[in-house]
């Protein structure tokens, strides 16, 4: 069965330093990973994915996350964090096998200090 | 390209009450997908429609939860009669193929408060 575990439910840097959220997934089948982010009143929005090419994934606002297998995990990183980054990150597992599945973990939420 | 719009963004209604919410997802995409957060929980499936047949609903909590999507575009989720633990905000999305290659894009949410 898949499941989807995002080990931090909260994360506080400062601004300019790293950034890195943890995730951890379970899947009897090849499936895709992906990082979703979500601003206030806003959807949700896109970061970047990993669907069985190149294992670390370049994303947008200089998010990337490494793909390990050995580890079942897709942590997201970002070297130098922005006040703007404050928000909501969700990591999402979808696979086609045995029909078509979307699972979310329950977010982990970034705070960011001046 | 417009975005996924929900309509509206909050509902409060009370128990017993009827409510509809309404998606409309990017023009050209044949899957829409309705999902719900209650609070403190996971976003969970609710269920998949490729164009105007449900591919899967195995989601949905029970009979009060009726969704549609007449002529393949915009969709409405209707909760009737609405239950407290209900309350949540409801995400629709959208994408253009069914594979699990490709992104679904979302729309902001519908927060649905029943007291």
């Amino acid at each position: 069965a898949q499941s989807v575990t995002q080990l931090d439910s909260h994360v506080s840097v400062s601004e300019g330093t790293p950034v890195l959220l943890r995730c951890n997934y379970s899947s009897s089948y090849s499936p895709s990973l992906f990082w979703y982010v979500q601003h206030p009143n806003k959807g949700l929005q896109l970061l970047l994915k990993y669907t069985s090419a190149a294992t670390l994934v370049k994303g947008i606002n200089g998010f990337e996350a490494e793909f390990k297998k050995s580890e079942t995990s897709f942590h997201l990183t970002k070297p130098s964090a922005h006040m703007s980054d404050a928000a909501e990150y969700f990591c999402v597992v979808t696979q086609n096998t045995g029909g078509f599945k979307t699972i979310f973990g329950a977010g982990t939420r970034l705070f960011v200090k001046a | 390209e417009a975005g996924v719009t929900q309509f509206p963004s909050h509902s409060v209604i009370e128990k017993g009450q009827t409510v509809t919410l309404r998606c409309d997802p990017i023009s050209g995409h044949d899957n829409l997908y309705w999902y719900r957060r209650v609070m403190g929980k996971e976003i969970k499936f609710l269920l998949h429609f490729v164009k105007e047949s449900k591919q899967d609903e195995s989601g949905m909590p029970n009979n009060r939860f009726l969704a549609e999507r007449t002529g393949g575009t915009y969709s409405t989720l209707k909760v009737q009669p609405a239950e407290l633990e209900d309350s949540g905000v409801y995400f629709c999305a959208s994408s253009r193929l069914t594979s699990a290659y490709y992104e679904q894009y979302f729309g902001p949410g519908t927060r649905l408060t029943v007291t």
